[in-house]
């Protein structure tokens, strides 16, 4: 079955420290994979998408993500955490008929 | 370009009512999906509709909802007799076909 899992619900880290959060994904087909972010009282906001090529993706606001598939992960990541990136964060896979799947999220507060 | 709309934001139904939950996708855009999010909970696929077209309900309960997205007009997701456990918010997304997704504000569905 496809699915997402995202191991950190809740993450708490101070203004400048460095960020990783987990996606691992389970699906048998052509991989497109998405972080979304989710700001307090607004809607998904996409962050960075990877479809095919360099494994190593770029997004808005800093944050990247790396695709390895020998370990089925899909890692956001961001050097320097600041106050504004306390959001709810959204790991996804594209699935079958372009429905996508997601993760159960990771909150992330970031304390000035 | 506007984003994806939805209406109402939030929506209060007593037990029994019907909730009719409205989207107009970005111009341009052909696909359009619907999710549910339960409170601590990610986001879960309901249906995924072309113009006049079902492609795929295969997340959409088999009582009581249902969704369309007719030639003219927005799309709309039905809820007929609310019950406590339809509480959540609702999501719509729009796509061109096979790329990523744009996610309007959410319908926040409170049942009493």
């Amino acid at each position: 079955a496809q699915s997402v899992s995202q191991h950190n619900h809740h993450v708490i880290l101070s203004e400048a420290a460095s960020l990783e959060l987990g996606c691992n994904y389970s699906y048998g087909g052509t991989v497109n994979l998405f972080w979304y972010v989710q700001y307090p009282g607004q809607h998904l906001q996409l962050l960075l998408k990877y479809f095919s090529g360099d494994p190593l993706v770029k997004g808005i606001k800093g944050f990247e993500a790396e695709f390895i598939k020998s370990k089925f992960s899909f890692n956001l990541r961001k050097p320097s955490v600041q106050w504004s990136d306390t959001a709810e964060y959204f790991c996804a896979v594209m699935g079958r008929t372009y429905k996508y799947i997601f993760g159960t999220g990771t909150r992330l507060k970031v304390l000035a | 370009n506007a984003g994806v709309m939805q209406n109402p934001r939030h929506l209060v139904r007593r037990r029994g009512q019907e909730a009719r939950l409205r989207c107009s996708p970005m111009k341009g855009h052909s696909h359009v999906y619907w999710y549910r999010q339960l409170p601590e909970e990610g986001l879960k696929f309901m249906v995924y509709l072309q113009k006049e077209n079902i492609i795929d309900e295969s997340g959409m309960p088999k009582e009581r909802f249902s969704a369309e997205f007719p030639k003219e007009g927005p799309s709309i997701l039905r809820i007929q007799q609310v019950v406590r456990g339809d509480s959540a918010a609702y999501f719509c997304a729009s796509s061109p076909p096979s790329t990523e997704q744009y996610f309007g504000p959410g319908t926040r569905l409170t049942v009493t």
